[in-house]
This record gives structure tokens, sequence and C-alpha cells, in this order.
């Protein structure tokens, strides 16, 4: 049973395109994460948030604590956006998702 | 400011030897975590520490897997003997405050590979 689901599990798409990433989660939470992984790399942080939407340059995130789901929104995709996202949340312990990989082709 | 330092970045080594990971977390991060990643797959804890505390150690298997951060700071996971399926991405992460108020940060990761 896994507490943090992602879809989708991998995304393609044209440089140019808005990209959504969706993560539903069944644990009672304090905070979401979004977080970035290029290959070989360590993991970023993009955001924690537990309520609302937050934005940082073409990337937006949003949660609704009501209905457990949260997404990853990211306008005008490039191809430097290609990585993994991972959705993470935090209760009585962490939890984190299996990760979405994007490629976004030029 | 520094972020979270792991070394060595990459390790190989042969089944039945020991292997030993690093952690410097950033300055004044009172949690640290030990996570290990496999291939497509998300962080799995292996250790959490809240100052020198270990603070949840549930899922680190005791019988080959150590860890120790002795003045609250700097951390060391330790594997002894390893094998084959230890092989997997360890990573260490630190946050400011409790497990519910920090965001987390991320070290590079340090790459076993067991031969």
């Amino acid at each position: 049973k896994n507490e943090v689901e992602q879809s989708p599990q991998n995304l393609t798409a044209q440089e140019g395109e808005f990209i959504t990433i969706n993560c539903s989660y069944s644990v009672g939470i304090s905070a979401l994460h979004w977080l970035q992984q290029h290959p070989g790399g360590g993991i970023v942080s993009l955001f924690m948030l537990s309520s609302g939407k937050k934005k940082h340059g073409r990337l937006i995130a949003t949660i609704n604590i009501q209905e457990k789901h949260s997404s990853l929104h990211i306008t005008a995709s490039h191809p430097r956006d290609s990585a993994v996202y991972i959705c993470a949340v935090s209760g009585n312990q962490f939890y984190f998702g299996t990760g979405t990989s994007l490629t976004v082709i030029p | 400011e520094a972020g979270v330092v792991q070394s060595p970045r990459y390790k190989i080594i042969e089944k039945k030897q020991p292997v030993a990971f690093w952690c410097n977390p950033i300055s004044g991060h009172n949690t640290l975590y030990w996570y290990l990643q496999n291939l497509g797959q998300g962080p799995e804890l292996l250790i959490r520490y809240e100052n020198e505390e270990a603070v949840d150690d549930s899922q680190l298997p005791k019988d080959r897997f150590s860890a120790e951060r002795l003045k609250g700071v700097d951390s060391t996971l330790k594997i002894q003997p390893a094998e084959l399926g230890d092989s997997a991405v360890y990573l260490c992460a630190s946050s400011f405050g409790g497990l519910n108020t920090g965001e987390l940060f991320f070290g590079e990761g340090s790459r076993l590979t067991v031969l």
C-alpha cells in the first residue's frame, strides 16, 4: 500500500507545453513537498506547502487538503525541466511517491 | 552557505566488505535523515536523528547497518558486511526544526555498487 501515489509515472512533452503532475495521498499530513531529481543528481526541494497555491518562476504547486490531492504545473516547459519529480508528505513521518519521470523534447 | 555534503559520491566494493558513508548537514539543522533510494523508486527512510538522538530507526537493518551522530552534527552510516542487494544510492537530508516543520535539503547522495 502506497501512502503517496503519483501520476503519470512517465511523461514526454514538447518544449513549450503546459505540464501537470498529480499527487494523491492517504495519510494525515502537515505539509506536502514537491522535489526534483535530475539523472545522477541529488534531490532539490521545489515547494513545501500546506494549503492553497505557491508559484516559483514557471512552476506552480497547488494543494487541496479536503481531497488529499496536489498538482505540480510547469508552464512553457523546457528541456532543462527534464527530471524526476517526487511528491512527498510529512505527517508522523515522511512518505515519498515513486516519482514522475518527465522528458521535454526540443 | 554550503548545502548537505556527502562523501564518497561513488563506492564500489565486493560483497562482504564494509563500507561507510559520511554526511555533514546544513549548519544549524538539528534533524538529519539517512535514506536509501533504488533506481526508479522514491527514497526509503533508514534512520532519523533529532540532534544526536536516533528517534526513528525502525527501518534500519540493524544486523548489518549502523549509524551514529555523536555530536549532533555530522553523521556516519556503515554497512558491514555489504550484500549484493545493498547496491543503491544512500541519501542524507537535513532540516531545521522537527519532522513536521522543516523543508528537506538533500545531499548529492552516495552511490554504492556491491559486486
